[in-house]
């Protein structure tokens, strides 16, 4: 089992569906974390699930919704994407409630057309 | 508004020459990290530094943080071609302050 892992690992959807990303951690890690990775742009930090608490970048448009059942998964749920949304979605996982050291999944290549 | 610059953007050389990337910011970080992503691949935390002037060795990479812990600088001596990807540097400040740089993508050429 590798350390993070995401599903699906591409992913081609409309503006008008609904899908969900996931993120399964198997390092027994108290953090998660979603970020967004673009072409030219620096990795944008999305959201943070701790234990006891979400941490969200106000800038992350409403139209992407976060989940964390329990400490191993997190979702990201997604409905009336736009293009300019395409991009590469980083799972990743830390030891310490909040850490700068992270372990990231493979990601998931969306393309919203 | 925090920012952190790399330099080059992009690096392309020959395997056994030698480089330097840089990651520079006008602000202060209580610690940071290197990281290499590969085409289709997460990045992969290669090193953590918290103490200005800090010097850390692996293998053929010496990273250093400034001393003033606003800068930082990878050097990989003798390039081979798995060292091929992107490098990015990530700082952190604060409770959930955490930014990336606009990091360097490397290739060696055989």
């Amino acid at each position: 089992e590798t350390g993070v892992t995401q599903t699906p690992r591409h992913l081609v959807m409309g503006m008008t569906n609904k899908k969900s990303l996931k993120c399964e951690q198997h390092l027994g890690h108290n953090a998660m974390y979603w970020y967004k990775q673009s072409a030219k742009k620096p990795l944008e930090l999305m959201f943070v699930y701790s234990l006891e608490e979400r941490v969200e970048n106000n800038s992350v448009p409403s139209r992407f919704s976060p989940e964390c059942p329990n400490s191993s998964h997190l979702f990201l749920h997604l409905h009336t994407l736009q293009p300019e949304d395409s991009a590469l979605y980083l799972c990743a996982s830390s030891q310490e409630r909040w850490s700068t050291e992270a372990f990231f999944g493979q990601g998931t290549r969306l393309t919203v057309v | 508004t925090q920012l952190l610059e790399q330099s080059p953007q992009f690096l392309s050389i020959q395997e056994g020459e030698n480089l330097t990337v840089y990651c520079n910011s006008s602000s202060v970080f209580s610690s940071l990290q290197w990281y290499r992503q590969e085409p289709g691949e997460g990045p992969v935390l290669l090193v953590t530094v918290v103490t200005g002037g800090e010097v850390k060795k692996l293998k053929r990479l010496t990273f250093q943080f400034g001393d003033a812990r606003k800068d930082s600088s990878l050097h990989i001596t003798a390039a081979q071609p798995g060292d091929t990807g992107l490098y990015l540097c990530a700082g952190g400040w604060g409770t959930y302050k955490y930014i990336f740089g606009t990091g360097t993508r490397l290739k060696v050429l055989a």
